[in-house]
């Protein structure tokens, strides 16, 4: 079975600062897609970023970037120059054959 | 562009009451999906459709049934509601082929409380 894993419940991070969400999953899968979703107080589950599992080079998407570690199982999120907006819940996501499993989610606060 | 539209957004059971959640969207996507969040704990799949009139179990199915006479439509259905089965429930579809392949796109979520 798939399982994925946030250790982190609840971060804090300064306005213009680097944040760095941390996951791991496990899977015996071996074509399988990683994403990480964020959900602010309208409830709304926004896409962040994807990656393929096929794909070494890390996905990057302005300033989300991700640091794949395939061996190791592990994916995490490094959020640069932190707004005020991207404060939320953020949930890191595995899926392979349509079957989608998610963390429990870290709540991210950005401090002014 | 509406995406993925569900209704109700708010909706209160008694236990045993049965009700029906709809989930449209105008995407064209084959693939469409139920989920319950939970306080706590990220999204559970409870029944997925890759195509129309096919519906397959996800990680939580018991106590839901689904459908999907057309394409654009993927209804979830409570029997008889039980008070765990309060939860916020999230529709997603997503497509097949493409660029934006295996990305569910979400839809705001029903919040359903069962007395």
């Amino acid at each position: 079975a798939q399982t994925v894993t946030q250790s982190q419940p609840e971060m804090s991070v300064q306005e213009a600062e680097t944040v760095t969400l941390s996951c791991t999953y496990d899977t015996s899968e071996s074509n399988y897609y990683l994403f990480w979703y964020k959900q602010p107080p309208s409830r709304q589950m926004i896409l962040v970023i994807r990656q393929e599992a096929y794909k070494q080079q890390n996905a990057t998407e302005n300033r989300f970037s991700v640091n794949f570690q395939k061996a190791a199982k592990s994916f995490s999120l490094k959020i640069s120059d932190s707004q005020l907006g991207d404060t939320a819940m953020y949930f890191c996501a595995q899926e392979a054959n349509n079957d989608m499993r998610f963390g429990a989610g870290t709540r991210l606060t950005v401090k002014p | 562009n509406a995406g993925v539209t569900q209704t109700p957004k708010f909706r209160v059971l008694k236990t045993g009451q049965s009700m029906t959640l709809l989930c449209a969207q105008d995407m064209n996507h084959e693939y469409m999906y139920w989920y319950r969040q939970d306080p706590g704990m990220g999204l559970r799949l409870i029944h997925y459709s890759v195509g129309e009139g096919t519906t397959a179990k996800g990680e939580v199915p018991d106590g839901y049934n689904v459908s999907r006479l057309k394409k654009q439509n993927f209804l979830l259905g409570l029997e008889s509601a039980a008070p765990s089965q309060t939860s916020v429930y999230f529709c997603a579809s997503s497509s097949l082929l493409g660029g934006n392949s295996n990305i569910q796109y979400f839809g705001a979520g029903t919040r359903l409380s069962v007395l």
